[in-house]
C-alpha cells in the first residue's frame, strides 16, 4: 500500500516563530489532508489538498502531486498550534480509505 | 451544523467483557468510516460504509469485532469479548460519498478504550 513519511517528527518552537512540516507519499493520490490533532484527541481539519496551494489565516499547504508531497507552513505561532500534525492520503483504485503519516509532534512554548 | 457525534467518549472495561460504540455522521454523509488510533500512531482503517453497506471491511478484527450502520445513518461498533490489546482511541468519521470528488473526510471526537 501507500507510504507515508513525516518530518520532522517532533518539532519545538519559540511563539512568534514559523514552521515548515512535510509529507512525502509514494504513490498518486486523489485525496492529502492535513489534520491537526489538539490535546484533547480531536482531528481537526487543516486543509483537503490533492494539488495546488491554499492559505487560511496563519496556515497554509502546498502540494504539488508530480513529486509527490505536501508542506504545511505555520507562520507567527501560537500556543494553541501545540499538538500532533497529521498527513493523511488517499490513493484512491476504490480504496477511499486515509493512510495516515506518523505525524508531527508540535510544541510551542511561549 | 453538527460534527461526527460519537459516544460514550470514555469507556473502562475488565477484559472479555463487551463493548460498544456508536457514531452518529455529519448529516447529509452517506460514507461512514471506523478507525482505530493507538498511542502514538496515526488512525488507521477498520471499516467503511456507503450508506447501509460495508464496503471495505478487509482490516477489521471479523473474530471479536462486528458493525452495523442500520438505516444507512448512525453506526456501532462491537468488541466481544475485549481484549488487554484493544485499548486504543475508535474514531468515527464521515464524508460525503467515498468517490474521488467527495472524499474529504471529518472526525468525531473519538472514544478512549481502556481494557483493564
Amino acid at each position: 500500500g501507500i507510504q507515508v513519511e513525516q518530518s520532522p517528527p517532533d518539532l519545538i518552537l519559540q511563539e512568534g516563530a514559523n514552521s515548515t512540516l512535510r509529507c512525502n507519499f509514494s504513490d498518486s493520490v486523489n485525496n492529502l489532508q492535513w489534520f491537526h490533532q489538539n490535546p484533547w484527541g480531536q482531528l481537526i481539519n487543516l486543509f483537503y489538498i490533492p494539488s495546488g496551494t491554499k492559505q487560511n489565516g496563519r496556515l497554509s499547504a502546498t502540494t504539488v502531486a508530480t513529486e509527490r508531497y505536501s508542506l504545511l507552513y505555520i507562520s507567527s505561532s501560537q500556543t494553541t498550534d501545540s499538538g500532533v500534525y497529521f498527513c493523511a492520503v488517499d490513493s484512491g483504485a476504490g480504496s477511499y480509505q486515509l493512510t495516515f503519516g506518523k505525524g508531527t509532534k508540535l510544541s510551542v512554548i511561549p | 451544523e453538527a460534527g461526527v457525534v460519537q459516544s460514550p467518549r470514555y469507556k473502562i472495561i475488565e477484559k472479555k467483557q463487551p463493548v460498544a460504540f456508536w457514531c452518529n455522521p455529519i448529516s447529509g454523509h452517506n460514507t461512514l468510516y471506523w478507525y482505530l488510533q493507538n498511542l502514538g500512531q496515526g488512525p488507521e482503517l477498520l471499516i467503511r460504509y456507503e450508506n447501509e453497506e460495508a464496503v471495505d471491511d478487509s482490516q477489521l478484527p471479523k473474530d471479536r469485532f462486528s458493525a452495523e450502520r442500520l438505516k444507512g445513518v448512525d453506526s456501532t461498533l462491537k468488541i466481544q469479548p475485549a481484549e488487554l490489546g484493544d485499548s486504543a482511541v475508535y474514531l468515527c468519521a464521515s464524508s460525503l460519498a467515498g468517490t474521488t470528488l467527495d472524499n474529504e473526510q471529518f472526525f468525531g471526537p473519538g472514544t478512549r478504550l481502556t481494557v483493564l
